[in-house]
């Protein structure tokens, strides 16, 4: 059981529809991330989060806005997506942001279809 | 030139075995490498991380280093069939993020 917790895990929407995904952490972690991750692509950083301070937006579309309450949430606000947006989005946590020797740990993503 | 660039594979070896996984790195400044494998379907799980040159051993996992050359590796001895997934090599590169390569896929045969 990971200590970092995404919900849901499957979630298909319209392109007209408005969803979020939720990801909460257990592991006192300051900084938090959320990833895109496409087929035969690498992993693609979105935002970054740390002490609930958005410190990174890694030229993403308007239709995605994050939101952090308090350090142990994340939140990613989706509106109006396109198909190409289908993919697997992971939340991830580390010590400090950046990682440094830690690395992170990641939630178990959520599988999100756009049709 | 791409910033993290791994062989995608798939590698194939055979229950027993030594697979060898590479990584090449563009930001001669790099400071921290990870090793995190990901199963299908599921998200990738940290396993090993390296920072200075040479060696790093974790049970049957070994992470290699050398700067120099900017290439990272990542060993893993006596492989078995639950080791088959996809290893993605991850860089923290001199500016502070952490760039992931496209991964590696293993299969192995038992």
């Amino acid at each position: 059981e990971t200590g970092v917790t995404q919900t849901p895990r499957h979630l298909v929407m319209g392109m007209t529809n408005k969803k979020s995904l939720k990801c909460e952490q257990h592991l006192g972690h300051n900084a938090m991330y959320w990833y895109k991750q496409s087929a035969k692509k690498p992993l693609e950083l979105m935002f970054v989060y740390s002490l609930e301070e958005r410190v990174e937006n890694n030229s993403v579309p308007s239709r995605f806005s994050p939101e952090c309450p308090n350090s142990s949430h994340l939140f990613l606000h989706l509106h109006t997506l396109q198909p190409e947006d289908s993919a697997l989005y992971l939340c991830a946590s580390s010590q400090d942001e950046g990682a440094a020797n830690y690395g992170y740990t990641f939630g178990s993503g959520t599988r999100l279809t756009v049709v | 030139q791409k910033e993290v660039e791994q062989n995608s594979g798939p590698l194939s070896v055979p229950e027993g075995a030594i697979a060898s996984l590479n990584c090449t790195y563009s930001d001669r400044g790099s400071q921290s490498f990870f090793w995190y494998r990901q199963y299908s379907g599921k998200s990738p799980e940290l396993i090993m991380s390296i920072y200075s040159n040479g060696d790093k051993e974790d049970g049957r996992f070994t992470a290699q280093l050398n700067k120099a050359s900017q290439y990272v590796s990542l060993l893993i001895r006596d492989s078995q069939p639950s080791d088959s997934a996809t290893y993605l090599c991850a860089v923290r590169t001199s500016y502070d993020k952490v760039i992931f390569g496209p991964g590696t896929s293993l299969s192995v045969i038992p």
